[in-house]
């Protein structure tokens, strides 16, 4: 079975400064992860995909995650934090192509 | 475009009631798939829908059951409410059920208390 670990529920974090949100995954054979950010009253939102394409990925709003397959890691980065990044984070694998397994979440908070 | 609406928006019941959750997809999508949202928790996968018929169904009781319409509008019901129930219902769509290249677009859910 898959499943992904969201090493931190809660991240602080000025403004301006970098942000890592942790994630590990388990999958018996190469996975397709994302993240997905969900801020409050609003739908979730893709912010980026690894399939298998290239390692670092690049996705919206200037995040991105490194796929390391010997760590099974895909840890998102930010260079830097704005006050509209606090929201919810959720690091997710998928089992098949529309059944997502999500992790427990990392709730994102940026002080001035 | 609009995007993947549902309704309503919040909802309260008693336990031992029924509940229909109601799910638009966005126009040309085929695919509809349901996931239970428990407070502090991530979403979890209960069903998915495409072209009418169950395609996959997540670690759900039987008082749960779910159908698409020709419209490729859904429709969730739980049964017997009990309290454990309460959480935010998601509903996403895609164009089709098994691409890799596919996106799913989520609707912003309808909150569910039991009381």
């Amino acid at each position: 079975a898959q499943s992904v670990t969201q090493l931190d529920s809660h991240v602080s974090v000025s403004e301006g400064t970098p942000v890592l949100l942790r994630c590990n995954y388990s999958s018996s054979y190469s996975p397709s992860l994302f993240w997905y950010v969900q801020h409050p009253n609003k739908g979730l939102q893709l912010l980026l995909k690894y399939t298998s394409a290239a390692t670092l990925v690049k996705g919206i709003n200037g995040f991105e995650a490194e796929f390391k397959k010997s760590e099974t890691s895909f840890h998102l980065t930010k260079p830097s934090a704005h006050m509209s990044d606090a929201a919810e984070y959720f690091c997710v694998v998928s089992e098949s192509y529309n059944k997502l397994i999500f992790g427990a979440g990392t709730r994102l908070a940026v002080h001035p | 475009d609009a995007g993947v609406t549902q309704s309503p928006t919040h909802l309260i019941k008693t336990r031992g009631q029924h509940v229909t959750l109601r799910c638009s997809p966005i126009s040309g999508h085929k695919s509809v798939s349901w996931y239970q949202q428990v407070l502090g928790q991530g979403p979890q996968f209960i069903f998915q829908y495409y072209e009418k018929e169950e395609r996959g169904r997540g670690n759900f009781p039987d008082r749960f059951s779910a159908r698409q319409f020709p419209n490729y509008s859904s429709e969730l019901n739980v049964n017997a409410l009990l309290l454990g129930d309460s959480a935010l219902y998601l509903c996403a769509s895609s164009r089709l059920m098994n691409s890799e290249n596919e996106k799913l677009f989520f609707g912003s859910g309808t909150q569910l208390s039991v009381l």
